[in-house]
C-alpha cells in the first residue's frame, strides 16, 4: 500500500529556477524522509524531519512537514542539472516496531542548463 | 561510509528458473530489506530481516523467499522465475534503532529480467 503520494509526478525546469516537491502520506508518522534516485541507480538519503519539526534544511534544501495536513514538500534551491532524478518521499507510517519505510511513488525532476 | 553492493547489475534468466540476488552491508546494520521497483509503483517492500535468521513478510512477498545466515548478507531468492518478476531489485539495510526509523543505505540495485 502507497502511504506517500508525491506531486508532481514530473518537473522540468530550468538551472537556477527553485524545484518543489510535495508529499502527502495517510496515518500518522514519527518522521518522514526525502531520497533521491539518480537513473537507473539505488536511493540516497538526502533529509529526515521528525514529526514534532516544522522545518530543517541541508544545504540547498529546505523540508517543511505539517502533521495536520498530513504533506510535506521539498524545496531545492537554485537548481543544477545534476540535481535530475526522481525523488521519492518515505514514511514509518505508524510502525509495528520493525522499522519499515514506506515509499511514495516518486517526482521526475528534469533541470535543464 | 556506508557501502551495500549487490551481486549483480544486470541479470538475464529464463521463466522457471532459480534466481539468487545477493546483497552484502559493511557498517554492521541489523535491518535489511529487500524492494522491486516498477515503473508508476515506486518502491514495494518483498522482505526484510531484523536479525540473523530473521526475516518478516513485506508487502508482495509471494514468488520470493530469502535468507538471512550472516548479518552482513542478505540473500532473494526467486524459486521459478516468472516474466512479470523482470524488475529492479533494490536491497537496502539501516541500523536498528529502539526509538525511531532510521535512515536506509541502498545498494544500486539489480535489473533482472526474465524471458
Amino acid at each position: 500500500s502507497q502511504q506517500g503520494e508525491e506531486d508532481p509526478q514530473a518537473l522540468s525546469i530550468q538551472e537556477g529556477e527553485n524545484a518543489t516537491m510535495n508529499c502527502s502520506y495517510k496515518t500518522s508518522i514519527n518522521n518522514l524522509q526525502w531520497y533521491r534516485q539518480n537513473s537507473g541507480r539505488g536511493l540516497v538519503h538526502l533529509i529526515l524531519i521528525r514529526s514534532n519539526e516544522r522545518e530543517k534544511h541541508s544545504g540547498r534544501l529546505r523540508v517543511t512537514l505539517d502533521t495536520s495536513k498530513k504533506s510535506s514538500s521539498l524545496l531545492i534551491t537554485a537548481s543544477r542539472a545534476a540535481d535530475t532524478a526522481s525523488y521519492f518521499c518515505a514514511t514509518d507510517a505508524g510502525n509495528t516496531g520493525f522499522q519499515k519505510l514506506v515509499f511514495g511513488t516518486g517526482t521526475r525532476l528534469l533541470v535543464s542548463p | 561510509d556506508v557501502k551495500v553492493t549487490q551481486s549483480s547489475r544486470y541479470l538475464v534468466k529464463r521463466t522457471g528458473e532459480k534466481v539468487f540476488l545477493e546483497c552484502v552491508q559493511d557498517m554492521d546494520h541489523e535491518n535489511m530489506f529487500w524492494y522491486r521497483q516498477d515503473p508508476g509503483l515506486g518502491l514495494r517492500l518483498i522482505y526484510f530481516s531484523y536479525d540473523v535468521k530473521m526475516k518478516e513478510k513485506g508487502d508482495i512477498p509471494e514468488g520470493y523467499s530469502v535468507s538471512r545466515e550472516k548479518k552482513e548478507r542478505f540473500s532473494l531468492i526467486l524459486e521459478s522465475a516468472s516474466t512479470n518478476q523482470t524488475s529492479m531489485y533494490l536491497c537496502a539495510s539501516s541500523l536498528r534503532d529502539r526509538g525511531d526509523t532510521d535512515t536506509q543505505y541502498f545498494g544500486p540495485g539489480t535489473r533482472l529480467t526474465v524471458l
